[in-house]
């Protein structure tokens, strides 16, 4: 079956550096676009980026632009998110998302369960 | 980047009750708007896409319209398990922005 799994959310200080995972299986990975979207505690949700099928396309919201990298291994059926410079208001559950390319009218197939990220001193 | 702005940002209702919420996108983005609903601790879950298509399984007391700039969700008749959090987002452009969302709360 169809499964999205973030992982390695978890503690960090301010000015660190974590990299979140997003593993893919139960479908044909390098044919979807994937996005990364968070929400911080009792808060909204808020688009971070985009990364095309082939990882050459990628965009990011204001405000983690400069800070995160997003990329992915099409071989490993792996996204990630690289996060440097954390602030504490990049506090949130982490999640990934996938849609495949060209197929249907929805904004997104498939979600993840989420990853939690605490940035702290 | 486009902006999406929700209204109201709480409403509270009786099982039963028609509800309407609103969404407002600081440009036009056609109709390449979709609602979800959220309950705590869980994955947002998609309703409605394209403005007005009903995702598959979802009851049909759910649905949507608008075009460009102004957007609405109806709920015809409440369930209880209606009481939930729910999102606007716009992608028609690659920033996919959420609107900050609408709580639904028994009255």
């Amino acid at each position: 079956q169809v499964q999205l799994v973030e992982s390695g959310g978890g503690l960090a200080k301010p000015g660190g550096s974590l990299r979140l995972s997003c593993a893919a299986s139960g479908f044909s990975f390098s044919e979807y676009y994937m996005t990364w979207i968070r929400q911080a505690p009792n808060k909204g949700l808020e688009w971070l980026s985009y990364i095309g099928e082939t990882g050459t396309i990628t965009y990011y919201s204001d405000s983690v632009k400069g800070r995160f990298t997003v990329s992915r291994d099409n071989h490993r059926n792996l996204l990630y998110l690289q996060m440097d410079a954390l602030r504490v208001d990049d506090t949130a559950m982490y999640y990934c998302a996938a849609k495949e390319a060209g197929a249907g009218a929805e904004p997104v197939d498939y979600w993840g369960q989420g990853t939690l990220v605490t940035v702290s001193s | 980047d486009i902006q999406m702005t929700q209204s109201p940002s709480t409403l509270s209702a009786s099982a039963g009750d028609r509800v309407i919420i609103s969404c407002r996108a600081s440009q036009s983005i056609s109709d390449w708007l979709a609602w979800y609903q959220q309950k705590p601790g869980k994955v947002p879950k998609l309703l409605i896409y394209k403005a007005s298509t009903l995702k598959d399984g979802v009851p049909s007391r759910f649905s949507g319209s608008g075009s460009g700039t102004e957007f609405t969700l109806t709920i015809s008749s409440l369930q209880p398990d209606d009481f939930a959090t729910y999102y606007c987002q716009q992608y028609y452009t690659y920033s996919y922005s959420f609107g900050q969302g609408t709580k639904l709360e028994i009255k």
